[in-house]
Formats: C-alpha cells, sequence, structure tokens
C-alpha cells in the first residue's frame, strides 16, 4: 500500500518568492489535510478537503496561501510572496471517513526554508 | 476549543525502562476522538493508537498501552521495555465529532540510552 507522497522534501527560497508543494493522499482516502509544523512545536492544521471541496481554513492560512484539489486526488499548497515567518515543515495527511473521524496517516513533509 | 497539553518536554530513559507520556485534553464535546502519533528523527509522522470518547478500555498492544480516563480528561501512553528504536518526539492529538482538525500538544521528546 503506498502511502501519502509529498514533493518536494525540501524547499529553499528567498523571501519574495512563490513556492508550491505538492501532496499524494493515500489512493482510496477522500480526505486530505495540510499541517504546518514549527521547530518544538505540535503541527497545527492549516486547511483540509472532503474530496475537491475544501471545508475548512485555519486563520493561520493567510491570503499568500491557496490550496487546490482540483480532481479530488493530489493537492497542492501555494505560498505567495514568501516571508521568513513562513519557514517550517509543511506536513500532508489524508484518511478515509465513511462515518465517523479515522486516523490522518501522514506524509514526510516538506521543508520549507525562507531566506 | 479543543486543546492538549503534554507537560513534560524531554524524557530520558535507559533501554528496557518503562516510559510513560502524560496528555491532558480540553473539550466541550461528548464525542471526541484520542491519537497518539510517533515522530522519529526522519521527520514523519507515524500513526500508532486511536480511542474514542465512548470506549474507556484501556488497552495493550505489544509493547504500548494507553489510560484513558474521562474524569480526569488524561490520555496517558506507556512504552514498556523501551528500545533504542523508540527514540522520537511523541505527539498526543484531539479530534472532535464534527471538527476534523487534529490539534496536537507540543510534543515529547523521549531519549533511550543503550
Amino acid at each position: 500500500d503506498t502511502g501519502v507522497s509529498q514533493d518536494p522534501r525540501h524547499k529553499i527560497t528567498k523571501r519574495g518568492q512563490n513556492v508550491t508543494f505538492r501532496c499524494d493522499p493515500i489512493s482510496e482516502h477522500n480526505r486530505l489535510y495540510w499541517y504546518r509544523q514549527t521547530l518544538g512545536q505540535g503541527p497545527e492544521f492549516l486547511t483540509y478537503f472532503q474530496n475537491e471541496a475544501q471545508l475548512e481554513k485555519s486563520r493561520l492560512l493567510s491570503d499568500r496561501f491557496s490550496a487546490e484539489r482540483p480532481k479530488g486526488s493530489f493537492s497542492t499548497l501555494e505560498i505567495q510572496r514568501t516571508e521568513q515567518g513562513d519557514s517550517a515543515m509543511y506536513l500532508c495527511a489524508s484518511s478515509l471517513t465513511d462515518r465517523g473521524i479515522y486516523e490522518q496517516y501522514f506524509g514526510p513533509g516538506t521543508r520549507l526554508t525562507v531566506t | 476549543a479543543q486543546k492538549v497539553t503534554q507537560a513534560q518536554t524531554e524524557i530520558s530513559v535507559v533501554e528496557k525502562e518503562d516510559v510513560t507520556l502524560d496528555c491532558v485534553y480540553e473539550t466541550r464535546d461528548t464525542t471526541y476522538y484520542l491519537f497518539w502519533y510517533k515522530q522519529p528523527p526522519s521527520g514523519e509522522l507515524v500513526f500508532l493508537i486511536r480511542r474514542n470518547s465512548f470506549d474507556e478500555q484501556n488497552e495493550i498492544s505489544g509493547r504500548y498501552s494507553w489510560n484513558f480516563q474521562k474524569s480526569t480528561s488524561s490520555f496517558n501512553f506507556t512504552i514498556t521495555a523501551s528500545q533504542v528504536v523508540d527514540s522520537a518526539v511523541y505527539f498526543c492529538a484531539l479530534s472532535e465529532e464534527g471538527n476534523n482538525r487534529l490539534a496536537f500538544g507540543k510534543g515529547n521528546q523521549v531519549v533511550v540510552i543503550p
């Protein structure tokens, strides 16, 4: 069974540049989540999709951030005009939710460094 | 609002000792779900266990066991006979019914000394 994959694993960018990350969830999972984790902290929720619909966004997701899941499969997270404060690990997770809440399975993350 | 508190930051144990990680949660929902995740040095979060609020039965799975007590809002996790491979950061997380986000604690860094 293929797990959640993320690309790239590492990204170094200069302040002000745009970056885009990709997440491929476990194939039969209908929900996809994005989290951000900074050093020494637990992951913080950013947004989630059920199939192609984006159902919830955190206050952390400023207007410089946008996420899509166009066909209900893979998802992209774009950060425009990056700032040094955006440096973090960006984690993607997926779950299969028919009834109730099922555990989320995480990908390896994309580590973003903004210089 | 959902909140998870993990008080200890770093815990060091000698191999084969038991280690217990404390987790206290806050929620207004009567139906919720609790999780433990492991984050080894490689960085990938690994799902360990899930518990539903309506099921307080405590279980043992291999060297892992957990103690869920609704009366004290605690969901503690124990590793028995620790091994070096258990060295990692362990996160407790909470999800409320109808609210799909996971709220994580700050994590416990476990260091197992050979």
